[in-house]
């Protein structure tokens, strides 16, 4: 089946020590997308890749940043992360077309102690 | 700028229908949608409705627009258990319709 899959499901960080989230999709979608969802929140949008272009939110910290080597994947990389980025990190993806409906992935809860 | 509100909490019981309420406030939405999200999962996105419509119906799921009032509703039928979920209302427009807007979520808790 055609999804979208979130690697760890649980991470666990150190304050301050650099973390990667990754996220692959086999549905072939240009836009790759990146969610910040802390508890009982909505999901806040930190960016995206149409393609191979980076769009970033303006109020994304620049802690945040992202990777996107080819189509099926793409990384978030937390530098220096702080306590109060311990969140459910959300991946999606959408086609650049029609409705741009949005397929999630299940998350990755980061731990930061 | 955009906003989208639901209410925090519903509570029904089995086989009631459960009327889910959302407002946005951008006049440019071209598609609102609902997502559903269980305990520790992604969204699941339920339906979706374009701006030019004013209901669709999709098995237990009825989705009413009232472009108007910028008022969007959900309505599941013969609620089941297995419907407890938080239930995010989101808008994207013909601008930047890459970019979902999401309201902050009404948990549904079904009562046996």
């Amino acid at each position: 089946d055609a999804m979208v899959i979130q690697n760890p499901r649980y991470q666990v960080t150190q304050f301050g020590k650099p973390v990667t989230l990754s996220c692959s999709q086999t549905l072939n979608h240009n836009v790759m997308y990146w969610y910040q969802q802390k508890s009982s929140q909505a999901p806040k949008l930190l960016f995206h890749y149409y393609d191979k272009d980076f769009n970033n939110e303006a109020d994304t910290p620049d802690n945040f940043q992202s990777r996107r080597p080819n189509t099926s994947f793409c990384f978030l990389d937390i530098r220096s992360p702080g306590l109060g980025d311990a969140a459910m990190y959300l991946c999606a993806t959408s086609r650049a077309a029609g409705n741009y409906e949005q397929y999630f992935g299940p998350g990755t809860r980061l731990t930061v102690t | 700028g955009e906003d989208v509100e639901q209410s925090l909490f519903l509570s029904v019981r089995e086989g009631d229908s459960s009327v889910i309420n959302c407002t946005y406030t951008d006049s440019s939405s071209t598609y609102l949608y609902w997502y559903k999200q269980e305990p520790g999962a992604g969204l699941q996105l339920l339906t979706y409705i374009f701006s030019n419509m004013d209901m669709k119906q999709d098995q237990r799921l009825t989705v009413l627009l009232n472009k108007k009032d910028k008022h969007l509703s959900l309505r599941i039928a013969d609620t089941q258990t297995g419907d407890s979920a938080i239930y995010f209302c989101a808008e994207s427009n013909g601008d930047s319709s890459y970019k979902l807007i999401f309201g902050s979520g009404t948990r549904l808790l079904v009562r046996p």
